[in-house]
């Protein structure tokens, strides 16, 4: 079955910074790869996707970059703020049945220091 | 707006209790998914359900068993609490194809 890793587990950064979390996957028949946002006490939120037949996707501060070949995919935020301190989540799943199966990474919890 | 309900907040149960942990979703959705959260282990995948009916296990399934009679509800069951059971269980649901999945607000379990 699908193997989601995920690195750091821990991120420190300064406001203003990047931050980039990285994460791998086994199954090279995952398709769909989702960013979740968790922030303290509140429920995981979607923040980004990004499908097998794209390499890159960027919404504002935030892009997702897929690489099938290697099986890893990360997600990088620019001119970080307080506000994006959370546990962030990747995610991967393929399509159909039995393989709509989620299955998720440790997670990364990001620290923006002011 | 989507809405993933779980029927409790926060529970608390005898070791050796059969407890049912109830997640309705309101937007016809094939996907519904049972997670426990730990700290430092991430959302870990209890089972999964793709249908009325149909079940797949996750990482962690021993312990635990799922039912799913009805699209819009998916039940995951204690056949018999222990104390490394407590945790925070997130119930989720998503449609077909690669789209959003969208989560209940969690039930924080605690067996005594």
């Amino acid at each position: 079955g699908e193997n989601v890793e995920q690195h750091p587990s821990t991120l420190s950064v300064q406001e203003g910074d990047s931050a980039v979390i990285k994460c791998t996957y086994s199954d090279s028949a995952s398709n769909y790869f989702p960013w979740y946002k968790q922030e303290l006490g509140k429920r995981p939120q979607l923040i980004i996707d990004i499908r097998s037949n794209v390499g890159e996707k960027k919404d504002q501060r935030i892009a997702v970059t897929l690489n099938k070949t290697a099986k890893h995919f990360s997600l990088h935020i620019t001119e970080t703020q307080p506000e994006d301190s959370a546990v962030y989540f990747c995610a991967a799943t393929g399509e159909g049945g039995a393989t709509n199966k989620l299955i998720f990474g440790t997670g990364t919890l990001l620290a923006v220091q002011p | 707006d989507v809405k993933v309900t779980q029927s409790s907040r926060y529970l608390v149960k005898r070791t050796g209790e059969k407890v049912f942990l109830e997640c309705v979703q309101d937007m016809d959705h094939e996907n519904m998914f049972w997670y426990r959260q730990d700290p430092g282990l991430g959302l870990r995948l209890i089972y999964f359900s793709y249908d009325v009916k149909m079940k797949e296990k996750g990482d962690i399934p021993e312990g635990y068993s799922v039912s799913r009679e009805k699209k819009e509800r998916f039940s995951l069951i204690l056949e018999s609490a222990s104390t490394n059971q407590t945790s925070m269980y997130l119930c989720a649901s998503r449609g077909g194809g690669n789209t959003e999945a969208f989560f209940g607000q969690g039930t924080r379990l605690t067996v005594v």
